[in-house]
Parts: structure tokens; sequence; C-alpha cells
């Protein structure tokens, strides 16, 4: 069945480091693929989206490409914040429902 | 109001008690959702709204958990008998569009449960 597998975390960067966070799926088809973000106390709010094959999301200097020969959406940041630190949630729709990987933790250290 | 909203943001329960959550979509969206979130996990799918038919309830883990939006706007997950395995975070979601797989969903702050 469709599935996301995200990167076990939790991930500890100093203040402008490099992130990547990586998101393989297993889908029939050609989903869209979204990440999320959970600020602390917070809900899920969306980060970026990707409909098709070759399409790069990016927000907030976030970015995602879905890349279909890979089975690939990996978040990439080139350079992080303090106020970065979240839980990172990669997300694949199917049907009439998200299925959510666990999560990736991420802490951004000054 | 601008986003979706839930109440209570924090439930505790007695084992045994039944509990209400309540979600308010964002004003229009036609389709909801219900996700379940325990500690440390990616949310998981409970049951989904177009309008206010259930058309998908197949996440729903047991009996004891039902879900109504009578008139296609607020929508109520009701728990009965909770258990301690019952305590996780409940989120709601919306979108505009039906059965679109490009379509976005709006999360509200969900409700904390913790059964006692």
């Amino acid at each position: 069945g469709d599935s996301v597998t995200q990167m076990e975390g939790p991930v500890t960067l100093s203040e402008e480091a490099f992130l990547t966070i990586n998101c393989t799926y297993t889908a029939t088809g050609y989903p869209s693929l979204f990440w999320y973000v959970q600020y602390p106390g917070e809900g899920l709010q969306l980060l970026l989206k990707a409909t098709k094959a070759d399409d790069k999301g990016s927000n907030k200097g976030f970015e995602a490409t879905y890349r279909k020969e890979t089975t690939s959406f990996h978040l990439e940041k080139g350079s992080v914040q303090v106020s970065d630190s979240a839980v990172y949630f990669c997300a694949l729709p199917t049907g009439n429902q998200f299925y959510f990987g666990t999560g990736t933790s991420l802490t951004v250290i000054p | 109001g601008a986003g979706v909203s839930q109440s209570p943001r924090y439930k505790v329960a007695k084992r045994g008690q039944d509990v209400a959550l309540r979600c308010d979509p964002i004003s229009g969206h036609v389709s909801l959702f219900w996700y379940q979130q325990a500690l440390g996990q990616g949310p998981e799918f409970l049951t989904y709204f177009q309008n206010e038919a259930q058309l998908d309830k197949s996440g729903l883990p047991s009996d004891r958990f039902f879900a109504e939006r009578p008139e296609g706007s607020v929508s109520t997950l009701k728990i009965q008998r909770t258990q301690q395995e019952d305590s996780a975070v409940y989120l709601c979601a919306s979108s505009v569009l039906v059965g679109q797989n490009t379509d976005t969903q709006y999360f509200g702050p969900g409700t904390r449960l913790t059964v006692l």
C-alpha cells in the first residue's frame, strides 16, 4: 500500500548549518507530495508541496524536489535558524486521507 | 474565523467516561478530516466527511469512536467509555476541494486527550 518513510530524528544543528531531511514514498500513480511543520504546542502547518514529478516546492528558505526516479521528496534548507526548531512531517495524499511519516524533530542551537 | 479551531484544547478524562471533541473548519471547506496523533508519531487517519456525509471511517479504531457533521460545518468526534490507549492528540483538518490529491489540508491546533 501507499506509505512514506522519513528520516529518523532527532536532529540537532547549529545556526546557519545546512539541513537535509530525507523522505521516500511508495505509491501507485503520481501523487502530490507535501511537507508539513509542527511548532511546539501548535497544529500542523503546510510548509511546501509539489504536485508532479520534477516540481520543486519552496517556502521560507526550505526546498524539496519531487523525484520520481528515486521516489523521494527530501527537504533542504541552506542555513537554518533557531526559529526553524520544530517537527517536520512528509505527507502523501491518497484516497480520502494523508499518510504521514513519523516526523523528524529539529533543534537548532545558537 | 481565519483557521480551523478545535475545543477543548486539553481534556482529562477518567477511564470509562465519554468525551466529545469539537472542530470548526474553515468556512466553505467541503472536506473535513479527523486524525489521531500518538506521542512522537505522525498523525493517523480516523475519518473523512464530504459536507455532512461521512464517506470514510476506515481509520476509527473501535466502535467506541463516533463522528458526525450534521450540517456540513462543525464536526464532533465522540469517544465512549474511554480507555488509556485513547490518550493522544486529536487533530481536525479541512480542505476546499473534494477528492483532489493536490489539495492542501488545513489543520487545527488539536485536542490533547489524557485518559487516567
